[in-house]
Formats: C-alpha cells, structure tokens, sequence
C-alpha cells in the first residue's frame, strides 16, 4: 500500500519568502506528525495531530510556523518570512492511533533557505 | 540540552561481525525506547523498541538491551550485512505521561558494514 508522501522533495527558497510543504499521511492514519531535521542534528518534534483533537503545538520554534490537517487526512506545514536557520529536512509520519513505536516516515522536505 | 544522546557519530565494521551502537538518556521519565533506520533520501523506518520494564528484547539479528541504572541501551546487529549500512536514531518516549506520542531523538550513528 501507499506509505507517507510528502512533497516537494526539494525546496529552494529566498531568505523571507514563505513556503507550504505538504504531507500525505497513510490512509485511515488518525495521528500525523511533523518533525524537522537540521544538519548534524537528530529529529526535532515540531507538531501533532490527533483526529478532531487540538494539535500540539508545543514544538513549532517560532510564530512563523504553522501547520494545518485539513478533513483528518492531508497536512500543510507553513513557513512564513524564512530564514537561513530554517533550512532543514521536514519529515512528516503518522500512525494509526498516538503509537510511538508505529510511526511511519515519509521521505521528507529538504527545504534550502539561501 | 539533549535528553538522547549517542556519541558516536559513525562505526565501521566488517560483514558477519557484531555491530553495536549506543544510546544514552538523561531523562528519567522515559520508559520506551525505540531504534530507527534510515537510509539516503527515505524516511525513517521503526526496527526495534523495548519498554523500560525489560531490559533485553530480540528481533531476528537485532537485539537491544536496556540498562535503567545506567541510563543506557544499546542496539547489537549480529551478522552485520552490508544492507545494515544506514544511519541508526535512538529515539525515547515517556509513555506514562500526557505527551507519550513525542519522540525524542538522538543525533544517529552512521554504520557502515564493509563486505
């Protein structure tokens, strides 16, 4: 069956301009998660969804960042006024219910912030 | 300040020896731990978790082991193939309290399994 998608694969963008990256989680997946890693780093927890829940926000490191799930399903992760420090691989994962051990990754974003 | 930590950045080894990656944690809450395996350009993939409540868990050629005391696990490939060459995320959990589905990951190790 179809994994985690997430796209663009690659992004290259100007220091302040905004960008969306997008992830499709696995279907009837009801938690999806955001997570980001820079260089050298290990995965960074950004957000987290849960069905109709209230997402956890508690990771997003700045106001610049935000994301939305749209139906229970498709994701946007929204970046606005980017800078350099911003540049990292975004990964998106969900889960059929809040297990940590079933995770599923996408192959990431690579996001270029020049 | 970083709760999962595994010092070594990368390890060599050869093709049918024992591979043996760390991990330490600072944070006494976790009570979950799990190991990822990622290769160029894909997401992480689950391979082996254990709960805080054993200290050894096996699966086929992997095996992890849990040390509370010490606040350490490591992760043993015995035969490593040349298919194992990924980065490897120790990754921790405290799944007795309200955010169980936050991950915390360490830095990964690089192995590379030389045929």
């Amino acid at each position: 069956g179809a994994g985690v998608s997430q796209s663009p694969s690659n992004k290259v963008t100007e220091k302040g301009k905004d960008v969306e990256l997008r992830c499709d989680p696995i279907s009837g997946h009801t938690a999806l998660y955001w997570y980001r890693q820079s260089l050298g780093q290990g995965l960074e927890f950004l957000i987290y969804f849960q069905g109709n829940s209230a997402p956890d926000k508690s990771g997003l490191p700045s106001d610049r960042f935000s994301a939305e799930r749209t139906g229970g399903s498709v994701s946007t992760l929204t970046i606005q006024r980017t800078q350099q420090e911003d540049s990292a691989v975004y990964l998106c994962a969900s889960s059929f219910q809040a297990n940590t051990y079933e995770q599923y990754f996408g192959p990431g974003t690579r996001l270029t912030v020049t | 300040d970083q709760q999962v930590k595994q010092n070594s950045p990368s390890l060599s080894v050869q093709e049918g020896r024992i591979s043996i990656l760390n991990c330490d944690y600072t944070n006494s809450m976790f009570d979950y731990f799990l190991w990822y395996k990622k290769y160029p350009a894909e997401g992480p993939t689950f391979l082996i978790s254990i709960s805080s409540i054993k200290d050894k868990n096996e699966d086929g050629r992997f095996t992890v082991f849990l040390n509370k005391s010490a606040k350490h696990l490591s992760l043993h490939i015995v035969p490593s193939q040349p298919g194992d060459s990924a980065v490897y995320f120790c990754a921790a959990s405290a799944l007795s309290g309200g955010s169980n589905y936050k991950l915390t990951f360490g830095k990964g190790t690089l192995l590379t399994v030389n045929p």
